[in-house]
């Protein structure tokens, strides 16, 4: 089954429009962890944020925001302000203390900033 | 700091050939992880180590598949004999702790083709 469930494939926007991205997880633990990266063309995967199920505080970074709602399994990440340069592949994942904590991985958003 | 570092980046080899990839993590890192990217599976954990020792491998598609980590500083995965369908992007990640409560910290990847 899958554990994190990305539905969007493809979101395509142009630059200076907002984006959101959605993450959907399943899980019966009370203690798991979260994690958004982005994989920019050039392939490697670059860590964003962890969040662990105990704090559900939303998180702005720059013109990166996450929204992490236990009542609604979700962990959605919005870009403000789109730049060109935020066109990547964006993961989310989660790890539980059933798993023995390994990653499981969305599917994956791939994210397109036209100029 | 340097990151994890993976050789080679790209690897062409012929079906039936044996197919090494290497890892040096992040110095400090106790935790090391080899992954698997494909368009049709996407990311997929295949093995990962604590303390150099081997914990989960249930991710290793065959026995043609194996991977070591002699010391703290390096680990390799084998591929013997390599198959057409073992071409993939594989990456590297280590973390200062065990599995995902921590951040992983991804290398470039090697991209495996196999002809």
């Amino acid at each position: 089954a899958q554990k994190v469930t990305q539905a969007q494939t493809e979101i395509s926007v142009v630059e200076k429009e907002d984006v959101t991205l959605d993450c959907v997880y399943e899980t019966r633990d009370t203690t798991y962890y979260l994690f958004w990266y982005k994989q920019p063309p050039s392939g490697e995967l670059v860590f964003l944020i962890r969040r662990n199920s105990f704090d559900e505080q939303n998180e702005i970074s720059g013109r990166y925001s996450w929204n992490f709602q236990k009542s609604t399994s979700s962990f959605n990440f919005t870009i403000t302000a789109s730049q060109v340069v935020d066109s990547a592949v964006y993961f989310c994942a989660l790890s539980e203390a059933s798993n023995d904590y390994k990653l499981s991985f969305g599917a994956g958003t791939t994210v397109t900033v036209r100029a | 700091d340097a990151g994890v570092i993976q050789s080679p980046r790209h690897e062409v080899t012929e079906m039936g050939q044996e197919v090494t990839l290497r890892c040096k993590p992040i110095s400090g890192h106790n935790s090391l992880f080899w992954y698997r990217q494909t368009m049709m599976r996407g990311l997929e954990l295949l093995i990962y180590f604590n303390n150099n020792v081997p914990i989960d491998d249930s991710g290793m598609p065959e026995d043609r598949f194996s991977a070591k980590m002699p010391n703290a500083s390096f680990s390799t995965l084998k591929i013997q004999p390599s198959e057409p369908r073992d071409s993939a992007v594989y990456f590297c990640a280590s973390s200062p702790a065990l599995a995902g409560v921590n951040e992983q910290f991804f290398g470039p990847g090697t991209r495996l083709t196999v002809l």
